[in-house]
């Protein structure tokens, strides 16, 4: 199976400063590279799909980007409902498989 | 957008089958979509766990293929996930969704099952 390792497992940011996340996969996925916010007690959320692409209703502080191996989640002038967890998640190889998450909390 | 909603057992007991239903509304499952099952453990990672498409064409994780069945009823607007003879690593948050091939879009708010005796 593709593995996803993703870092760092926590990070710690101010509110309006600039969060970058980072998801590294064990073979390559192209492009087919998603990420997800979860909040506690929630369903995760789709951000990001292919990489870049924000889904219906992401506001534009939410962008990715990568390719290949390494993949980059950036969240620009975070604000209070952004604390969450973020996983990346690879649909090329065959399973499908998720990383382990980066806990963005505040600093 | 759709609406999902999980339901089924939140206990059940080591080498029995756990069974769950994803109850859709706002979307007639049989028109199109692959619809998918994920599971969480406590303090753990997600997992995808298999996808049905809407002709019925079942995508199953190979660790899970030899205790897993997944099948729909488009008359009720539900598929359904059965998982034999589980242990206590099969407890976890369990999750179905509306998927784009493997991509899970849309996800139900998760239903926890755990396995003990």
């Amino acid at each position: 199976d593709t593995v996803m390792t993703q870092s760092p497992a926590t990070l710690s940011v101010s509110p309006g400063e600039r969060a970058t996340l980072s998801c590294r996969t064990s073979q390559y996925v192209g492009r087919k590279l998603a990420w997800y916010q979860q909040k506690p007690g929630q369903a995760p959320r789709l951000l990001i799909y292919d990489a870049s692409t924000r889904a219906i209703g992401i506001p534009a502080r939410f962008s990715g980007s990568g390719s290949g191996t390494e993949f980059t989640l950036t969240i620009s002038g975070l604000q209070s409902e952004d604390y969450a967890d973020y996983c990346c998640y690879q649909y090329y190889n065959w399973p499908p498989t998720f990383g382990q998450g980066t806990m963005v909390d505040i600093k | 957008q759709e609406h999902l909603q999980e339901s089924g057992p939140g206990l059940v007991k080591p080498s029995e089958t756990l069974s769950l239903t994803c109850t859709v509304s706002g979307y007639s499952i049989g028109s199109g979509f692959f619809w998918g099952w994920i599971r969480q453990p406590p303090g753990k990672g997600l997992e995808w766990i298999g996808t049905i498409y809407h002709t019925g064409t079942t995508n199953y994780n190979p660790s899970l293929r030899s205790r897993l069945t997944m099948s729909m009823d488009t008359s009720k607007n539900q598929f359904s996930l059965s998982l034999t003879s589980v242990t206590a690593a099969d407890t976890a948050m369990y999750y179905c969704a509306r998927s784009e091939q493997q991509l899970p879009e849309n996800w139900g708010q998760g239903t926890l099952v755990t396995v003990s005796s």
